[in-house]
Formats: structure tokens, sequence, C-alpha cells
């Protein structure tokens, strides 16, 4: 069975910094997804980013970047410039491909607090 | 982009009652949706996943009897919480995979037992 930890239940920032969640999963296979949503308030859950395991370069969508190590199981997500609006609980998520796009895993989520 | 909603967004109920939410995927046919189930302050945890014709599959733990999944069309899947009681009390959320493989989620349901 696969399972997504994040050991930060909480991170506070300043804006403009950079902070960085991290992401730890445990998997036999070899070829799966790895997600960051955010959910705000709001609790709509929003796609930050998403890794395909077989890519080696990290992703990036804007001010998110990700630091997947693979051999390390590891999938961090690092917030330049941070703004109020980036205030969230985050999930790192896992899938495996071969699940036929199915059953998400999700880590326990660190809240970002993010201070003027 | 693709959207998925839910309806309705809040719901209060008495004990013993039966309340229907519907998930709808608005611009992409969904032959799969998901059900989730989430606490205050904690992850989402998977309840079933709703199969566009036939039964639905339930995680360990979940009573179908309890929670009713019906997938009647390849955009509307309904949860229904039977006999539902105080402990039922939580957000609900529905989510559905597009062709280019994104999941989508719904804006949630808040369902109160009183």
């Amino acid at each position: 069975a696969q399972t997504v930890t994040q050991s930060q239940p909480e991170m506070s920032v300043q804006e403009a910094e950079t902070v960085t969640l991290s992401c730890t999963y445990d998997t036999s296979e070899n070829n799966y997804y790895l997600f960051w949503y955010k959910q705000p308030p709001s609790r709509q859950m929003i796609l930050v980013i998403r890794q395909e395991a077989y890519k080696q370069q990290n992703a990036t969508e804007n001010r998110f970047s990700v630091n997947f190590q693979k051999a390390a199981k590891s999938f961090s997500l690092k917030i330049s410039d941070s703004q109020l609006g980036d205030t969230a609980m985050y999930f790192c998520a896992f899938i495996l491909t071969t699940d036929s796009w199915g059953k998400l895993q999700f880590g326990a989520g660190t809240q970002v607090v993010v201070t003027p | 982009g693709a959207v998925v909603s839910q309806h309705p967004s809040r719901v209060i109920c008495k004990s013993g009652t039966s309340v229907k939410i519907e998930c709808r995927s608005l611009d992409f046919q969904a032959t799969t949706m998901f059900w989730y189930r989430q606490f205050p302050k904690q992850s989402l945890m998977l309840m079933a996943t709703s199969n566009e014709g036939s039964k639905a599959t339930y995680e360990q733990g979940v009573e179908k009897d309890k929670f009713l999944i019906n997938h009647a069309s390849l955009t509307l899947s309904t949860l229904t919480v039977t006999s539902a009681h105080p402990e039922d009390s939580s957000f609900y959320i529905c989510s559905a995979w597009d062709r280019v493989n994104t999941q989508y989620f719904g804006p949630g349901t808040r369902l109160t037992v009183l």
C-alpha cells in the first residue's frame, strides 16, 4: 500500500518570503504521479502542481515549484514570493498510473499562514 | 476549464432523515467519480468510487447501506446519506478526472445533522 507523509502540521511565512513544504511517500511501484493541492478557507480543492514520476525535471508553475527526489521518495513544494492569498491547507497526493486514474492518496496536510 | 459542481452547498437535517447530494461534471463526461469525506482540519478520506452504469466500490469501513451512491449518467453521481445521525455531520466532496488526466473537485457540501 502507498502512504503519503506530511510532517509539518503548520508553517508560517511573511509576505514576499519563501516557504518549503515537505512530503515523503512510500511505494514499491515505479510509475506514478504526484500532486500538490491547495485548500483555501472556501474549502475548494485547487490543483497547484503535478509531477510525473518518469520526468526528471522538476515541475514549476509560476511561484510554485517542486523538488522531486525519486530515490529518496521526496516531493517538496516551494512557494516563492508568498502572498496573502496563499494562506491555505496544502495537501500532497499520490496516484499510481496503473490505477486507471482512480484513487488519490492524500497526506495529512500542512496549514500555511502568510502574514503581512 | 472543466468544472465539477455539487448541490446543495449546505444542508441541515434532522436525525433519522435522508439527504441526497448531487455531483455533476459540467463540461466533460466522467465514467468514474469519487466521494470524499473531510472532518475539520483533517485530510480527505475516500469513501467510495462511483461507476457509471454499475455498482459503486466502497472503501473499507464505509457502510454501503448508509451511503448510497448512484451514477446514472456520465455527468451525474449522487450520494444519499440514509437515516442520518449527528456523527454523519461532515464536509463531503466529490471529484472526477477529465480526459487529460486532471482531477477536478466539487466545491463540497457541508452536512449538519441535528
